[in-house]
């Protein structure tokens, strides 16, 4: 069975800092990795994810994630952070022929001005 | 494009009631969609799993015949929570995905349950 484990529970960055999130997966294939952003009361918004190829992959917002499979991870960043970016943030993983998705945690981001 | 619909947004309804929610794709047709809680500050964990004009798929400690899933057409899933209990008071949120695109599973935005 798959997991994901995101190890922060939340994580403040100034505004126009940049930000990184960790995300490491387990799964004896290769997944499929998905990033969401949550706001506040509001469902999930996809972000990014990978599928195969390039291992860097871009998302809306001006984020993107890297593959690593040597490290199982697939972490997000952004150069600069925007006092709207603040919201939970999920790294998600599926497996090929599977639709179901396993969720992490989340990782709580919170912006200063 | 890949919209989903919720409804309602919140409820609130006294304990031993039952409470509908809908999950509706608005711009493409939802071969599958998935019903998930979500408690505070916690993840998102999968209930179940419904395909068009089939039974549900329910994860395993989630009680089938209190939350009654069904998905008559490509457009609408409901999940209805039988003889509510407070405990029972969570974040539902829906998501579906297409044929050919069972990957992309696309959110709703969730309705908030009160159960007093």
């Amino acid at each position: 069975a798959q997991s994901v484990t995101q190890p922060d529970i939340h994580i403040t960055v100034s505004e126009g800092a940049s930000l990184e999130l960790r995300c490491n997966y387990s799964y004896g294939a290769t997944p499929y990795l998905f990033w969401y952003v949550q706001s506040p009361g509001q469902g999930l918004q996809l972000l990014l994810k990978y599928f195969s190829g390039d291992t860097l992959v871009q998302g809306i917002k001006g984020f993107e994630a890297e593959f690593k499979r040597s490290q199982s991870s697939f972490n997000l960043r952004k150069p600069s952070v925007h006092w709207s970016d603040a919201a939970e943030y999920f790294c998600a993983v599926g497996a090929a022929g599977y639709s179901t998705l396993t969720f992490g945690k989340g990782t709580m981001l919170l912006v200063s001005p | 494009g890949a919209v989903v619909s919720q409804h309602p947004s919140r409820v609130i309804c006294k304990s031993g009631t039952s409470v509908k929610i809908e999950c509706r794709s608005l711009d493409f047709q939802a071969t599958t969609m998935f019903w998930y809680r979500q408690f505070p500050k916690q993840s998102l964990m999968l209930m179940a799993t419904s395909n068009e004009g089939s039974k549900a798929t329910y994860e395993q400690g989630v009680e089938k015949d209190k939350f009654l899933i069904n998905h008559a057409s490509l457009t609408l899933s409901t999940l209805t929570v039988t003889s509510a209990h407070p405990e029972d008071s969570s974040f539902y949120i829906c998501s579906a995905s297409s044929v050919g695109q069972e990957m992309s599973q696309y959110f709703g935005p969730g309705t908030r349950l009160l159960v007093l």
